[in-house]
């Protein structure tokens, strides 16, 4: 089973809708929680983290923690066509804040 | 505030060769960590680098290796290479200190190894 999984996508979404992330992680000690979004020949750029359950919002972006369930997700409001990339859920164990553990990835379209 | 830089940018080399990879981190930050990134295996984290001390390591070959200076710039070094070492590697920073620590990677460095 692999440590962090995310829905592979890839996920397609018009113009104006939400577009929902979602990722499960193994490691129930896991202690903080990040969302970056990757473009094609890019690194990986830091969008969102969560560190206690519940919602987090920053502009258009929300991240949702729940620790009982073991899952992280990310909510993008009115998507827009440069919100298209690979959208990467990171988690890192108790006791090791930046041994991230990264899942593979799920690919965003947002279509105009 | 400039962010963090990796140099090179590009590398070619050969089978067996060894090879240098160069990171700084952003002003004021102490922690740097490694990762490789592949297609097949995605990001995957190598170690991390605070006060010139490795705190973290993740599961990675000998040969695979780094170090820290006392300017936080950090190096990782890859000898014997083989093929499979062809990978994007990335170096993240982060204050080092904190808990929770929020990590802001560099651009890069693309190795390929033929």
């Amino acid at each position: 089973q692999k440590e962090v999984e995310q829905n592979s996508g890839p996920l397609s979404v018009p113009e104006g809708a939400i577009a929902s992330l979602n990722c499960t992680y193994s490691d129930r000690g896991s202690q903080s929680f990040f969302w970056y979004r990757q473009y094609s020949g890019k690194s990986p750029e830091l969008i969102m983290f969560i560190y206690s359950n519940g919602d987090k919002e920053d502009g258009r972006f929300t991240a949702q923690l729940n620790k009982a369930s073991q899952y992280v997700s990310l909510l993008i409001r009115d998507s827009q066509p440069s919100d298209s990339a690979t959208y990467l859920c990171a988690v890192s164990p108790s006791g090791s804040a930046r041994q991230l553990t990264f899942g593979s990835g799920t690919q965003l379209t947002v279509l105009p | 505030k400039a962010g963090v830089t990796q140099t090179p940018r590009y590398l070619i080399k050969t089978r067996g060769q060894q090879v240098t990879l160069s990171c700084s981190p952003i002003s004021g930050h102490r922690s740097v960590s490694w990762y490789q990134q592949t297609p097949g295996q995605g990001l995957q984290f190598l170690f991390e680098y605070f006060s010139e001390t490795q705190r973290n390591k993740g599961n990675f070959p000998g040969r695979f290796s780094g170090r820290q200076f006392s300017n936080s710039r950090s190096e990782m070094n890859v000898s014997t290479l083989e093929l499979g070492d062809s990978a994007l590697y990335l170096c993240a920073s982060s204050l080092g200190h904190e808990l929770n620590g929020e990590q802001f990677f560099g651009p890069g460095t693309r190795l390929t190894v033929l």
